[in-house]
């Protein structure tokens, strides 16, 4: 089963708007991660926030950790065309320094009509 | 382009034949991962490679698949005797360092379809 859950499952919002996605997760983690994906594509590493991190930014990206609620927030501010894709979050496991492979999501597709 | 690249792009088989995979991580990175994605869900773990030492196999690597990266540079992902519900994107990412904090670079992948 996959360990994150991204909320909404799909987003349609105009362009220069803002989109919020969240993520929850169930065990306990080392970092989450964000990822971009287009369609038919691989996915592209967007920002990583760790554990101890409340809130993290990179450029028109903000991340958010809240890890008593196993939840995390990606804002996309000031949205444009070009950000239509599917978005994943993905969880590192704490595994006691096991190396796992990350665990994903299923995603959020948000759509920005122009 | 030094990104990760997979070939091939697509493929399209007939249930019962074996298929094989090749996947060439960004040349400094050690760490070396296949995922599988059906379509509408997020990638799901298969495998993966610390130099040339397979370290971690996911329950849905059955017997039917096999992986390797011989010399700790390229990896194959092959399977055997393809069923219908073999059909998907097989992705291969690649890492500078296992564990926390590694963010992965995936290739585009390679789909299969299996008829």
């Amino acid at each position: 089963s996959q360990q994150g859950e991204e909320d909404p499952q799909a987003l349609s919002i105009q362009e220069g708007e803002n989109a919020t996605m969240n993520c929850s997760y169930k065990t306990s983690i080392n970092n989450l991660q964000w990822y971009r994906q287009n369609s038919g594509r691989g996915l592209v590493h967007l920002i990583l926030i760790r554990s101890n991190e409340r809130e993290k930014h990179s450029g028109r990206l903000r991340v958010t950790l809240d890890t008593s609620k196993k939840s995390s927030s990606l804002l996309i501010t000031a949205s444009r065309a070009a950000d239509t894709a599917s978005y994943f979050c993905a969880t590192d496991p704490y595994s006691g320094g096991g190396a796992d492979g990350l665990t994903f999501g299923k995603g959020t597709h948000l759509i920005i009509q122009p | 382009d030094t990104g990760v690249s997979q070939d091939p792009r697509h493929k399209i088989t007939k249930r019962g034949q074996n298929v094989t995979f090749r996947c060439d991580p960004i040349s400094e990175h050690n760490r070396l991962y296949w995922y599988r994605q059906t379509l509408g869900q997020g990638p799901e773990f298969l495998t993966y490679f610390q130099n040339e030492a397979q370290l971690e196999k996911s329950r849905l690597l059955s017997d039917r698949f096999s992986a390797e990266r011989p010399k700790g540079s390229f990896s194959t992902l092959e399977i055997q005797r393809t069923e219908q519900g073999d059909s998907a994107m097989y992705l291969c990412a690649s890492s500078l360092t296992g564990g926390n904090n590694s963010p992965l670079h995936f290739g585009n992948g390679t789909r299969l379809t299996v008829t």
